[in-house]
């Protein structure tokens, strides 16, 4: 079955160190994306890329960083630059397929900092 | 600035009767706009769409309407049931570009 991959589901950063958040999907779709949950701030965009080797800031980038090498792989690395990293994370990948539109997500990295 | 608004954060419907969750935008370019049902610990999962050139689109339980000239969306669950209990987002995007997500609203249906 086809589907987006991320690993792992529950991740433990102490302060200062990077950390490392796995994206893959077999889905052949060409757009991946990351994106950051918060209570009662709904979904908001971190990082997302159309192609490969290409990738563009979100709405949030700051302190993060990703790379785009394989179609099929879109890792979110966290940096100690991130002030507020306790949050769960999404990665969605989308292609347009017979008219229709839309983002079919990872089940989520929930990610905190002890 | 949220393109995408859902005002309530959370709506409380007792099983059987109709829930409506709203959702309005400010973008007029926005050509098509999607709902997503999300669990917790979950990535959210794609419910029903709707293109701007249709002011309605049905999926057995799941309906949702378009007011254009009002900039609003909403999603009608009719029966409702307490399996629908989940937060809603709805979302929206321009000529297949980044969906914009709205805050998203908690439904609960009580048995």
């Amino acid at each position: 079955d086809g589907g987006i991959t991320q690993s792992p589901k529950y991740l433990f950063r102490k302060e200062g160190q990077n950390v490392t958040l796995s994206c893959e999907q077999n889905l052949n779709h060409d757009a991946m994306y990351w994106y950051r949950q918060d209570p009662g701030q709904g979904l908001r965009l971190i990082y997302y890329s159309q192609i490969v080797n290409d990738f563009q800031k979100g709405d949030i980038a700051e302190g993060y960083s990703v790379s785009r090498e394989k179609k099929e792989s879109f890792p979110l690395t966290v940096t100690s630059a991130q002030k507020n990293p306790t949050a769960f994370y999404l990665c969605a990948s989308s292609t347009w397929t017979r008219g229709d539109y839309g983002y079919t997500f990872g089940s989520g990295t929930r990610l905190t900092v002890v | 600035d949220q393109q995408v608004k859902q005002n309530s954060p959370s709506l409380s419907v007792q099983e059987g009767r109709i829930s409506i969750l709203n959702c309005d935008y400010t973008n007029s370019m926005f050509d098509y706009f999607l709902w997503y049902k999300k669990y917790p610990a979950e990535g959210p999962t794609f419910l029903i769409s709707i293109s701007s050139i249709k002011d309605k689109n049905e999926d057995g339980r799941f309906t949702v309407f378009l007011n254009k000239s009002a900039k609003h969306l909403s999603l009608h669950i009719v029966p409702s049931q307490p399996g629908d209990s989940a937060v809603y987002f709805c979302a929206a995007s321009a000529w297949a570009n980044n969906l914009f997500f709205g805050t998203g609203t908690r439904l609960t249906v009580i048995p």
